[in-house]
């Protein structure tokens, strides 16, 4: 498709389980941000990929965050040992860079 | 760390009238801003974007400014309408985002 596609849209998860979140970015776009929104908040800067680097992961919460984007396209967010107060709308964007960043539609998880 | 702040929180309004959202931000070396529109359980949607370089951007109802000398830029929506409503968001390039926590704006018929 043209624009960023984010999948699963909605995840419930089990506190304690393990989640894996993906990200496909526009094609051709060098630049990838992971964002976690908050119920009636602004998005939260996670991390940042220019292609397959990670140049910056300073918003990652907690250890039981991991991002990757092994090739240079898709990218994976990972949460390991999942706890409640991770639920809440995580947000991918591509972009070239320093032009217009594009958002997915998010994935809301929820953890029970 | 950029503080982003947006004014009003929460804008109600009849329909057809002009509105203004206010953006403020604590440092100015900036790459771009960029407004946003958001709607229930949806992802963004890119408004307009402004180059560090530029002072203003326009599309359609909308024109957005930005003056960074003094911190600020503004989303003017001409005519609003109801499907206007929806959370606006501005977000300040970094190298990443920062974005403020949103004006929710209501345009009633």
């Amino acid at each position: 498709g043209a624009g960023v596609s984010q999948s699963p849209r909605y995840k419930v998860a089990k506190r304690g389980q393990d989640v894996a979140l993906r990200c496909d970015p526009i094609s051709g776009h060098v630049s990838l941000f992971w964002y976690q929104q908050a119920l009636g908040q602004g998005p939260e800067f996670l991390t940042y990929f220019q292609n397959e680097a990670q140049l910056d992961k300073s918003g990652l919460p907690s250890d039981r965050f991991f991002a990757e984007r092994p090739e240079g396209s898709v990218s994976t967010l990972k949460i390991q040992r999942t706890q409640q107060e991770d639920s809440a709308v995580y947000l991918c964007a591509s972009s070239l860079v320093d032009f217009e960043a594009f958002f997915g539609q998010g994935t809301r998880l929820t953890v029970v | 760390k950029q503080e982003v702040t947006q004014i009003p929180a929460a804008l109600s309004v009849p329909e057809g009238e002009n509105l203004v959202l206010n953006c403020s931000f604590t440092d100015s070396a900036i790459y771009n801003l960029q407004w946003f529109r958001q709607d229930p359980g949806k992802g963004l949607t890119s408004l307009l974007l402004i180059q560090s370089s530029q002072r203003e951007q326009t599309s359609g109802r909308l024109n957005a400014s930005l003056d960074k000398s003094s911190g600020r830029s503004t989303l003017y929506i001409a005519a609003s309408q109801p499907g206007d409503s929806a959370t606006y968001l501005c977000a300040l390039n970094f190298n990443k985002f920062y974005f403020g926590s949103g004006t929710k704006l209501n345009v009633k018929p």
